[in-house]
């Protein structure tokens, strides 16, 4: 079955500093995947979609890559800010059954400390 | 996000009672989905709708049950709640004409089952 890894230790970086997240998988090969941020007691926020032929993806401070042969997708975040701080959730796409659902890796916590 | 609520926020019931969440949209979207994240896990899966007439069990369907009653409304029950049913419960839409299946979730339920 289909493996989402993300570090489950929480990343902790200095106010201004980039921030940079892995999201790994394994035993599939998803035609895009997606970038959410959860804060605490509330739903996850789409961020970013990049697809299986994009190498990165911009959007204001965020960059997403996407390597297909490492199976690995970068989350930066540049010039972070304390506002920043949450969990930032990764999810592929798998093809299953006829048509395509997402599964989601359980998240990283980013803190951003002034 | 406003688009998408749920009821209600928080519940607190007892083992082998019947338990229903409730889940509106005004997005307009045809997929409609639930799902329980615990801790350390992510988003597991519950069930999934792509129209009024269409219902799939997703990963972790034992338990529950589910109904489209329009298309903008999709409830999840839990027939008789038990302790390892406690987590927090999310409904999601996504826009059936896109070729990517970006989610909109509710704010949650945190369901606790004594």
């Amino acid at each position: 079955s289909q493996k989402i890894e993300q570090n489950s230790e929480a990343l902790n970086i200095q106010e201004g500093k980039t921030a940079t997240l892995t999201c790994n998988y394994t035993n599939y090969s998803p035609a895009y995947l997606q970038w959410y941020r959860q804060d605490p007691g509330r739903g996850p926020v789409f961020l970013l979609l990049i697809r299986e032929n994009e190498k990165e993806k911009r959007k204001e401070r965020l960059k997403v890559t996407f390597d297909t042969t490492l199976k690995q997708s970068l989350f930066h975040i540049t010039a972070s800010q304390p506002a920043d701080s949450a969990t930032y959730l990764c999810a592929l796409d798998m093809f299953s059954g006829g048509y395509n659902k997402l599964i989601f890796g359980a998240g990283t916590r980013l803190a951003v400390h002034p | 996000d406003a688009d998408v609520t749920q009821t209600p926020r928080n519940r607190i019931t007892k083992t082998g009672k019947r338990i229903m969440l409730e889940c509106s949209q005004t997005k307009g979207h045809d997929r409609m989905y639930w799902y329980r994240q615990d801790p350390g896990l992510g988003l597991r899966l519950i069930y999934y709708s792509f129209d009024v007439k269409d219902i799939n069990k997703g990963e972790i369907s034992d338990g529950y049950s589910v109904s489209r009653q329009a298309q903008a409304k999709f409830s999840l029950s839990l027939e008789s709640a038990i302790p390892n049913q406690t987590a927090l419960y999310f409904c999601a839409t996504s826009d059936l004409g896109h070729s990517t299946d970006t989610q909109y979730f509710g704010p949650g339920t945190r369901l606790t089952v004594l």
